[in-house]
């Protein structure tokens, strides 16, 4: 079974461009997540899908973050304009359902964002 | 609301010597208790988790993890450590009441393996 999918795996941008990264979920997947990774911390949930609908988007700095997950399958993350501090690793996870707070969470390997 | 401490930023061990993660939580509620990994350049992925029944729960790898409700505590066991084990440990909480399945990180252990 292939797992979850990021692209890119790095990208180099300066302070007040707009970047986008894109998350393919393992197949069959109805929820889809995305944490925010600073260095030295653990990822931070920045939004969860329950197929396309938001369940949880309380952590996302909406003034400059986006997020969609259109048709329920693959989802693209927006940060326009990029700050300084916005420079961490996004992951991208996913799991079956979302029955109860017991589930494996399956992560992408990552794209490291650098804003300059 | 839940949190999770974890006490050792870095933890540098010899090959084949034992290993323990410490991991404290904080939450008013019952929780569910994770351990993921991270190797270099890769994302996580899931050591074991405890939801329910024995104390001790079994992982990938060789690992293990007890559950302690009086202390909250999770801590992570190897008895034997491999070079193959370098990468970065995180414990991680989540509210079984809650229906959107949020799972809180703490901010990780790097296990560093010496020859």
């Amino acid at each position: 079974e292939a797992g979850v999918a990021q692209s890119p795996r790095y990208k180099i941008i300066e302070k007040r461009q707009s970047v986008a990264f894109w998350c393919n979920p393992i197949s069959g997947h109805a929820t889809l997540y995305w944490y925010q990774q600073i260095l030295g911390q653990g990822p931070k949930l920045l939004i969860q899908f329950q197929n396309n609908g938001v369940v949880d988007d309380s952590q996302l700095p909406k003034d400059r973050f986006s997020a969609e997950r259109l048709k329920g399958v693959d989802s693209t993350l927006k940060i326009q304009p990029a700050k300084l501090e916005d420079s961490a690793v996004y992951l991208c996870a996913s799991s079956p359902t979302r029955t109860s707070g017991g589930e494996t969470q399956y992560f992408g390997p990552g794209t490291r964002l650098l804003v300059l | 609301a839940q949190s999770v401490t974890q006490l050792d930023s870095q933890v540098p061990v010899f090959e084949e010597a034992p290993v323990e993660l410490r991991c404290n939580y904080s939450s008013s509620v019952s929780v569910y208790l994770f351990w993921y990994v991270q190797y270099p350049n890769q994302g996580l992925q899931l050591l074991l988790k405890y939801l329910s029944g024995s104390t001790l729960v079994k992982g990938i790898n060789g690992f293990e993890a007890e559950f302690n409700k009086s202390q909250t505590s999770f801590h992570l066991r190897k008895p034997s450590v491999h070079i193959s084990d370098t990468a970065e440990y995180f414990c991680a909480v989540s509210d079984q009441y809650s229906s959107a399945s949020k799972i809180i990180f703490g901010s990780g252990t790097r296990l560093s393996i010496r020859p």
